[in-house]
């Protein structure tokens, strides 16, 4: 069965300070993969999502950028962290085929002070 | 313009009781409709998923129904219990290639005992 991680499961991190999020899928190969923003009490944003290692699409220009180094592994980082970029991060896989259906990690909670 | 709505914002309902979540949306072209289950803090779990051409799915207590013309779904929970207090979201997935996900911003249940 497939399975998808995500760490750290929180993270506080000072305005100004570099930021490195994980995510990787296990048990699927070739999938796509997403990286998306919640903020409280709002819908998902979707920040990031790439079709294969090297392919980064960006939805939003933002503060921050996303890299895939390897099938499985998705990066989400930024130089320089701002207040704003406090919410709760998402990683998501699906198929490249039949519905596309997506599963989502367990989150990251960040908090920008 | 893609959009999902979902109503209501958040309903409160005691234990053992029925209650019926609207999502209504205007994606096109239509591929699938999902519900999801997001538990305070945790990502987001799929509850169904339904094409074009399916007008209901069940999954245990979870019902959920689509009119395709219309662009209208419900989510109706049977026999509430107080795990069933969560976020419910709704999302489109539109057939455009590109993988795109449409996510309604979510209806909050809190079931009380």
């Amino acid at each position: 069965s497939q399975t998808i991680h995500q760490w750290p499961a929180t993270l506080v991190q000072p305005v100004g300070s570099p930021l490195s999020l994980e995510c990787t899928v296990e048990g699927t190969s070739n999938p796509n993969l997403y990286w998306y923003r919640q903020a409280a009490g709002r819908g998902l944003q979707l920040l990031f999502y790439s079709v294969g290692i090297g392919q980064i699409s960006s939805e939003v220009p933002q503060n921050l950028s996303a890299s895939r180094p390897q099938d499985r592994q998705f990066i989400l980082s930024s130089k320089k962290l701002l207040l704003s970029d406090s919410g709760f991060y998402l990683c998501a896989w699906s198929t490249k085929r039949g519905y596309n259906e997506q599963f989502f990690g367990p989150g990251t909670r960040l908090t920008v002070l | 313009k893609n959009q999902v709505e979902q109503s209501p914002q958040s309903l409160i309902i005691l234990e053992g009781k029925n209650c019926t979540l609207q999502c209504n949306y205007t994606v096109s072209p239509f591929s699938n409709l999902r519900w999801y289950k997001q538990d305070t803090g945790r990502g987001p779990v799929s509850l169904t998923i339904m094409t074009f051409s399916e007008n209901t799915k069940s999954n245990g207590r979870y019902t959920a129904t689509l009119d395709a013309d219309t662009k209208q779904s419900s989510l109706h929970i049977t026999a509430s219990q107080l795990s069933d207090s969560a976020s419910y979201i709704c999302v489109v997935s539109a057939s455009t290639g590109t993988y795109k996900y449409i996510f309604g911003t979510g209806t909050r249940l809190k079931v009380l005992a």
